[in-house]
């Protein structure tokens, strides 16, 4: 059964670094064509795609936010883990980690419950 | 970069009705590379149709995917009661990019 669940924190001030991580368990992160994403959905808005991580380590990264973002992979804890610089209430939403199966076929079939993060002092 | 445009933005329905919701591409999308997602209220999308027409795993029948080049439908040919949600399409032939969505609401 494959299952993805976000975690990390509820709450971050403005300015700072956002840490989520997403545990997978049902399937190897580093099986021939899994990759892994970051989706985020600010409240009462449209999803948007954030970062990618491919079985062979090569990352993609939305442009407008290439600068703040960064994704790893940990692949013996079934891990991936995304950091968010310079966080701005404007970053308020539900972070969702998603699978991505396939070589072509790059759409998502697995996605994580997701976890609400709120930019605030 | 396309841009995918859906619409209508919101479409009122009873159950029983035919829903058809659009779903247009700026420029015409490579091998049909489209997909649709089903979100209901606080929960994560779920995967619907790819590849413009193919249904994903478990989705009823009443669910279906069609068009080509620039124009998608999504249709579901007679609403029930946990179809009311909001649904995304979805190009994937280049990183990920979402339409703003179509919420289906009850009547």
């Amino acid at each position: 059964q494959v299952t993805l669940k976000e975690s990390g924190p509820a709450l971050v001030k403005p300015t700072q670094t956002l840490t989520l991580t997403c545990t997978i368990s049902g399937f190897s992160l580093s099986t021939h064509l899994m990759r892994m994403n970051w989706i985020r959905q600010p409240p009462g808005k449209a999803l948007e795609w954030l970062a990618r991580i491919d079985w062979d380590d090569e990352k993609f990264y939305t442009t407008s936010l290439k600068s703040r973002l960064t994704v790893s992979k940990d692949t013996s804890k079934n891990q991936v883990v995304l950091t968010m610089t310079n966080m701005d209430p404007m970053d308020t939403a539900t972070y969702y980690c998603a699978r991505i199966r396939g070589g072509a076929d790059l759409y998502f079939d697995y996605w994580g419950q997701g976890i609400l993060v709120t930019v605030s002092s | 970069e396309i841009v995918l445009t859906q619409s209508p933005g919101t479409l009122s329905l009873s159950p029983g009705e035919r829903a058809t919701l659009s779903c247009r591409a700026s420029q015409s999308v490579a091998n049909n590379f489209l997909a649709w997602y089903q979100q209901k209220s606080g929960q994560a999308p779920r995967l619907l149709i790819y590849g413009a027409s193919s249904r994903a795993t478990d989705i009823p029948d009443r669910f279906s995917g069609s068009g080509s080049g620039t124009d998608f439908n999504l249709t579901i040919s007679r609403l029930e009661p946990e179809d009311f949600a909001v649904y995304y399409c979805q190009l994937y032939g280049s990183l990920g990019t979402f339409g703003q969505g179509t919420k289906v609401e009850m009547k």
